[in-house]
């Protein structure tokens, strides 16, 4: 089991430019998320999905669209890349969405918008 | 609504100190508490839980306990080891929401 596997590692962008975060896990979940983590911030939520097909919006959705057209993978799209996007991205699974799970990190995404 | 405050950090501590990460929360009924650890360079892991009252999570020498009383769930370890350096954030769920509606706290970093 690879786990959740997010790419690119590390990405910089100009500002006004898209981009797509990959998103994968293989632990047959049906709940997948994006964060954002921020110095003294923690994490916050973007976007989730309860199953394929499923997407809402978290705590700050705006600047970001998803799409979940299969279980295994869950995209997160830059439109127009802004410096306020400047942050590291993770992406996280779930076996189910009761409050009591565990949530299931990738290693993260390193974005600086210039 | 719902919260997580948890001690500021840099926490130093010598090898073999006793370590205390204290977290406190704000929520309505029972939700899950959860501490998740961040090593250098990855991504976050579940370090313990408890779901509900008096409940009392551990894993790798950390322990942690569901205090409803005192809204709290701080973190413990007796004997820290230099491979325990990394950033400590305590989390919860509510119990009315889904996993991955989780609210973090701002971390702790343990050196």
């Amino acid at each position: 089991n690879a786990g959740v596997t997010q790419t690119p590692k590390f990405q910089v962008l100009k500002t006004g430019q898209s981009m797509t975060l990959q998103c994968a896990q293989d632990m047959n979940h049906e709940y997948m998320s994006w964060y954002r983590q921020d110095p003294g911030m923690g994490l916050r939520l973007i976007h989730y999905s309860v199953g394929a097909g499923i997407t809402d919006q978290g705590e700050v959705p705006n600047g970001y669209n998803v799409s979940r057209s299969t279980t295994e993978d869950f995209p997160l799209r830059l439109l127009s890349a802004a410096p306020s996007q400047t942050s590291v991205y993770f992406c996280a699974s779930s076996l189910s969405g009761a409050s009591t799970d565990t949530q299931y990190f990738g290693p993260g995404t390193r974005l600086t918008v210039l | 609504g719902d919260s997580v405050t948890q001690m500021e950090g840099p926490v130093t501590l010598s090898e073999e100190a006793f370590l205390t990460i204290n977290c406190t929360y704000t929520a309505t009924g029972y939700p899950s508490l959860f501490w998740y650890v961040q090593y250098p360079g990855e991504g976050l892991q579940l370090l313990l839980k408890a779901t509900k009252a008096d409940d009392k999570g551990s894993n790798k020498g950390f322990e942690a306990t569901y205090r409803k009383e005192t809204t709290s769930f701080h973190l413990e370890k007796g004997s820290v080891q230099v491979s325990d350096s990394a950033v400590y954030f305590c989390a919860l769920t509510p119990w009315y929401s889904s996993a991955s509606k989780i609210i973090f706290g701002s971390g702790t970093r343990l050196s």
